[in-house]
């Protein structure tokens, strides 16, 4: 199935600072999912991107998909303690999930 | 609630044991899907059924086995338990339009 890097692992950022992860795969892809877990609950869907050079913006957070569609950014402006979580990007069929990226946020 | 219902929300066993995990998936939804995830790890994807057909294979051990039956809902069965099978599983369904909706997940520990 395809596989695909998500970074960085971890990051910390103090809080009202900007957060960006990334999701980069060797392939071309059909779409990329984005999902967000907060620490003891369950991933939630926060958006689909399914064209290339496609951004989507969600108050705070702007989703990119590459030109060439084979990744994808997710940014946070001004990082609040509610954006605590594991971020991650999800592609193809089975949806094949990133290992996420852990944002810890210090007040 | 993302209308995904998983039972039992906890479950302690022993090595060598079989369990059965439950998930309801939403309204409407044919897609379900399997995840496995361990301590700090990410989603490790099982398996997909559609509409009662297994639709799509991953990591999944051949100690473990799914169905999903004609009222849509699934199972997934863990059986020769081992140590390392301890970990939080999740069920989630998909409308046509791809997303996925996670159930609040089954915690397994295996003693």
């Amino acid at each position: 199935g395809q596989q695909v890097m998500q970074i960085p692992q971890y990051q910390h950022v103090q809080e009202g600072e900007d957060f960006t992860t990334y999701c980069n795969s060797s392939t071309t892809l059909s779409n990329i999912q984005w999902y967000k877990q907060r620490p003891g609950g369950h991933p939630v869907f926060l958006i689909q991107l399914v064209k290339s050079g496609e951004v989507k913006k969600q108050k705070r957070l702007t989703f990119q998909f590459g030109e060439a569609k084979k990744n994808s950014s997710l940014h946070i402006t001004a990082t609040q303690t509610t954006d605590v979580g594991t971020y991650f990007c999800a592609v193809s069929v089975g949806l094949t999930f990133g290992k996420g990226t852990h944002l810890i946020i210090q007040p | 609630d993302s209308g995904v219902t998983q039972t039992p929300k906890h479950l302690i066993t022993a090595t060598g044991q079989r369990v059965t995990l439950r998930c309801s998936p939403r309204s409407g939804d044919l897609s379900v899907y399997w995840y496995q995830q361990s301590l700090d790890q990410g989603l490790q994807f099982l398996i997909q059924y559609y509409n009662g057909e297994e639709r799509a294979k991953g990591n999944i051990l051949e100690r473990f086995s799914a169905q999903q039956f004609p009222d849509l809902h699934s199972e997934l069965n863990l059986s020769s338990l081992e140590l390392g099978d301890s970990a939080l599983y999740f069920c989630a369904s998909s409308p046509n339009t791809g997303e996925l909706f996670f159930g609040e997940g089954s915690r397994l520990t295996v003693l």
